[in-house]
């Protein structure tokens, strides 16, 4: 069955370190996103991409990074992890303006 | 800009007790509007979703109407089961903004026997 996934499921990492979030969806989908949730604020977006080589900025993508190689994937980056980016992370695909599936998420904790 | 406001939570109901989550919203022109879920430890599933003003979306016995009179997209539901404990997000996507969504800031549901 087609799915969306992310790795690592949990992660603790130290402030300074650069760390990768790793979203994989197996539907083809051109749209690609990521959000960040904490408590009080929802998600919020972070970056997005419409295909392959796009990407863009969402509300906040300050201290983010994320590239789009190929259809499946969009790994998202953290250039020097802050106290402040200890979250939930979550990834999320759809096709044009349809239903966006969100995959399980990533509790990230900078320490 | 755009913007969701949902009532703050938690919010406990005793099983099979009447349930509104209001969700009103700030945006220009006609957006869509949403209603997600999310279980314990897993990701956002789409409840329903309003497309237009009077559009009622349904799904699972939950209800919500879109009501542009008042901005408001209310979730309801008649008789809610301990199934039903979940945080609930209500979303809005501009209608020339691509397929982002704008969340509010989420309803933790809790439903006791």
């Amino acid at each position: 069955d087609a799915e969306i996934t992310q790795s690592p499921r949990h992660k603790i990492t130290e402030t300074g370190r650069q760390v990768t979030l790793a979203c994989h969806q197996t539907w083809n989908h051109n749209n690609m996103f990521w959000y960040r949730q904490d408590l009080g604020h929802g998600l919020r977006l972070i970056h997005y991409s419409y295909g392959v080589q796009d990407t863009n900025k969402g509300e906040v993508s300050d201290g983010y990074s994320v590239s789009r190689s190929n259809t499946e994937d969009l790994p998202l980056t953290l250039e020097s992890a802050a106290s402040s980016q200890t979250s939930v992370y979550f990834c999320a695909s759809s096709r044009g303006g349809n239903e966006q599936f969100f995959g399980p998420g990533t509790r990230l904790t900078v320490l | 800009g755009n913007s969701v406001t949902q009532m703050e939570g938690p919010v406990t109901l005793s099983e099979e007790a009447f349930l509104t989550i209001n969700c009103t919203y700030t945006a220009t022109g006609y957006p869509s509007l949403f209603w997600y879920v999310q279980y314990p430890g897993e990701g956002l599933q789409l409840l329903l979703k309003a497309t237009k003003a009077d559009d009622k979306g349904s799904n699972k016995g939950f209800e919500a109407t879109y009501r542009k009179e008042t901005t408001s997209f209310h979730l309801e539901k008649g008789s809610v089961q301990v199934s039903d404990s979940a945080v609930y997000f209500c979303a809005l996507r501009r209608d020339n903004a691509g397929n982002m969504l704008t969340f509010g800031g989420g309803t933790r549901l809790m439903v006791k026997p």
